[in-house]
């Protein structure tokens, strides 16, 4: 099992472009997250997902979109990149019951100039 | 909202001695309680967890009890390695609805350094 996959490890952009972050998850989970984690603050919940075609917006979603087309892919599509969006960002899953274990991505490196 | 405080790091120890990270919370209902480590240069992985008042979770020497009276998550450990240098991070998920349950409120992470 490979686990949780994100690609790329580290991007840099420019002001006002877009990209996708890709996320793959091999242990048929239902739930899936992306989270962005920012010096101090630990960890944000941007949007997460609780099954195929379902998703919706978590603590901080302005300016990224996400789909589910898929019980194993997540990507994370940042619209139109501001330095705001210069963060290390996670995606996570689990299998969906309470109090569930979430297994996370090694992190994606963004760095919007 | 649901909410985590922890204490500020850096925490920086000598070997074997003892490691403990204050960790409170505040929640609607009685949510579950973890604590999740990252190494340099990893993503997030479970080092412990409890999912109800009094639960004691515990591993790699790692221990936390649930305490719903202080409501705190205190992470604690005997005898520190130079490999327990990380990260930590308290969190917790409540109990509203399924995907509720699913959806991590962090602290702000402490980092610890332990030296030989």
């Amino acid at each position: 099992n490979a686990g949780v996959t994100q690609t790329p490890k580290f991007q840099v952009l420019k002001t006002g472009q877009s990209m996708t972050l890709q996320c793959a998850q091999d242990m048929n989970h239902e739930y899936m997250s992306w989270y962005r984690q920012d010096p101090g603050m630990g960890l944000r919940l941007i949007h997460y997902s609780v099954g195929a075609g379902i998703t919706d917006q978590g603590e901080v979603p302005n300016g990224y979109n996400v789909s589910r087309s898929t019980t194993e892919d997540f990507p994370l599509r940042l619209l139109s990149a501001a330095p705001s969006q210069t963060s290390v960002y996670f995606c996570a899953s689990s299998y969906g019951g309470w109090g569930a274990t979430q297994y996370f991505g090694p992190g994606t490196r963004l760095l919007v100039l | 909202g649901d909410s985590v405080t922890q204490m500020e790091g850096p925490v920086t120890l000598s070997e074997e001695a003892f490691l403990t990270i204050n960790c409170t919370y505040t929640a609607t209902g009685y949510p579950s309680l973890f604590w999740y480590v990252q190494y340099p240069g990893e993503g997030l992985q479970l080092l412990l967890k409890a999912t109800k008042a009094d639960d004691k979770g515990s591993n790699k020497g790692f221990e936390a009890t649930y305490r719903k009276e202080t409501t705190s998550f205190h992470l604690e450990k005997g005898s520190v390695q130079v490999s327990d240098s990380a990260v930590y991070f308290c969190a917790l998920s409540d109990h509203r609805n399924k995907a509720a349950g699913n959806k991590l409120t962090f602290g702000g992470g402490t980092r610890v350094l332990v030296k030989p």
